[in-house]
């Protein structure tokens, strides 16, 4: 196992584009989370799936963004419309069953909208 | 809002000198403070972590502090090696979400 795994690693998108990113957790991880990290900034939450439930979602989730883990597998997180604030590295990490203690990241997406 | 302040933004240490960065937080239901280390174009990846029982952990070089009354919580790294020079996150959980500082970055001269 390779640890947690997000592809693309950088994607330049033109503002009012669509993009999709994909995170592979690690395999016997149940739960997934994603997170923004902008400069100089640390990582704030934005959504935690158990298996293929998503369980929660931040108020920094505007109604353009949308994440999936269908099956309990891999997730996808699709930004509509992008805007140029949406420029930051998104980042995923998976954990087991117990939780924040077990918390792997992966290596993110780096996003800039020009 | 930020919920775990974190101090200093930046800092330059000698080799072989000590590195200490500070947090603060309010809410008193977390119970989790880990650290993160994390280098230029990778994730964050977990470098230490306490519950709010224990006053002090060692890891190694890295060593945490904790007040739980003065609800603050402090990283040291002794010893600091060039491959230390990376940007430091504290964090702060109560359940499955972890709540960031905005980081330290530290910067070890040879």
């Amino acid at each position: 196992d390779t640890g947690v795994s997000q592809n693309p690693r950088h994607k330049i998108t033109k503002r009012g584009q669509n993009v999709t990113f994909r995170c592979d957790p690690i395999s016997e991880h149940n739960r997934l989370y994603w997170y923004r990290q902008t400069l100089g900034q640390g990582p704030e939450f934005l959504t935690y799936f158990q298996n293929e439930a998503q369980l929660e979602k931040s108020r920094l989730l505007s109604d353009r963004f949308s994440a999936e883990r269908p099956k309990g597998s891999f997730s996808t997180l699709e930004i509509q419309r992008t805007e140029q604030g949406d420029s930051a590295m998104y980042l995923c990490a998976s954990s087991a069953t117990g939780g924040v203690s077990g918390y792997t990241f992966g290596s993110g997406t780096r996003l800039t909208v020009v | 809002q930020q919920q775990v302040k974190q101090s200093p933004q930046s800092l330059i240490v000698q080799k072989g000198g000590i590195s200490i960065i500070n947090c603060a937080y309010e809410n008193t239901a977390f119970d989790y403070f880990p650290w993160y280390q994390q280098f230029p174009g990778k994730g964050p990846a977990l470098l230490i972590a306490i519950r709010p029982d224990v006053s002090e952990k060692k890891e190694g070089r890295f060593t945490i502090s904790f007040n739980k009354s003065a609800k603050q919580f402090s990283l040291h790294i002794m010893d600091s090696q060039p491959g230390d020079s990376a940007t430091y996150f504290c964090a702060a959980s109560n359940d499955y979400k972890l709540s960031f500082g905005a980081g330290t970055t530290v910067t070890v001269r040879a």
